[in-house]
């Protein structure tokens, strides 16, 4: 199962609503996670099943969609918030697959 | 809570063996699966395979030919070995926990340790 991510890379400012967006080869249901990563640092896991918000994780951030399309929003972006997202299907489980990335930079 | 940290050689030799060990503090390596990621610099995230304690492996079918997981439940520590290494190797690699067959994606994560093929 491909995942492709758009866009590649988005430029926003403190404050912005975002929203990457995740599309599947194929129907995954809801089986999509969503993971932060910024620089020199392991992925976060942010968002499981599409659009359940992990512990800890702001409410700021939320995920939809079901089936080839899902989104990633950022309701007011916040300094942290500047990194690369990752999207990542678990439909195949065991097997996973990403998505290339959208990096998120300051404006 | 449960952490993981990666380690191994930083320098691996082309056509060589890359071995990696992963160490699981703060909880048993026996209740969970886990994973090996890899990311290459600048570039997005490759799994290369998974294991259970029960004894079950599923591999990356473009890696399957040169990967064996194995784990040391009296050590809490699981491993990686990627035979016939070429440049192409080169990357982070991470081992995390994998929650996927739950629907709970890849939620703990080692730091990540590099790994540079080269001679």
């Amino acid at each position: 199962i491909q995942m492709t991510q758009s866009p590649s890379s988005l430029s926003a400012s403190v404050g912005d609503r975002v929203t990457i967006t995740c599309r599947a080869s194929q129907s995954i249901t809801t089986y999509l996670n969503w993971y932060q990563q910024k620089p020199g640092k392991a992925p976060k896991l942010l968002i499981y099943a599409a659009s359940s918000l992990q512990s800890g994780v702001p409410s700021r951030f939320s995920g939809s969609g079901s089936g080839t399309d899902f989104t990633l929003t950022i309701s007011s972006l916040q300094p942290e918030d500047f990194a690369t997202y990752f999207c990542q299907q678990s439909y195949s489980a065991p097997r996973a697959t990403f998505g290339q990335g959208t990096r998120l930079e300051v404006k | 809570q449960v952490q993981l940290q990666e380690s191994g050689p930083g320098l691996v030799k082309p056509s060589e063996t890359l071995s990696l060990t992963c160490t699981v503090s703060g909880g048993s390596i026996s209740s969970d699966s886990w994973s090996w990621i890899r990311q290459p610099a600048g570039k997005g995230l490759e799994w290369i395979g998974r294991f259970t304690t029960s004894g079950n492996t599923n591999y990356n079918p473009s890696l399957k030919s040169r990967v064996t997981m194995s784990v040391d439940t009296s050590k809490n520590q699981f491993s990686l070995k990627l035979s016939s290494v070429t440049a192409a190797d080169t990357a982070m690699y991470y081992c995390a926990r994998d929650r996927n067959v739950y629907d709970l994606g890849f939620d703990i994560w080692g730091q990540g340790t590099l790994v540079t093929v080269s001679s």
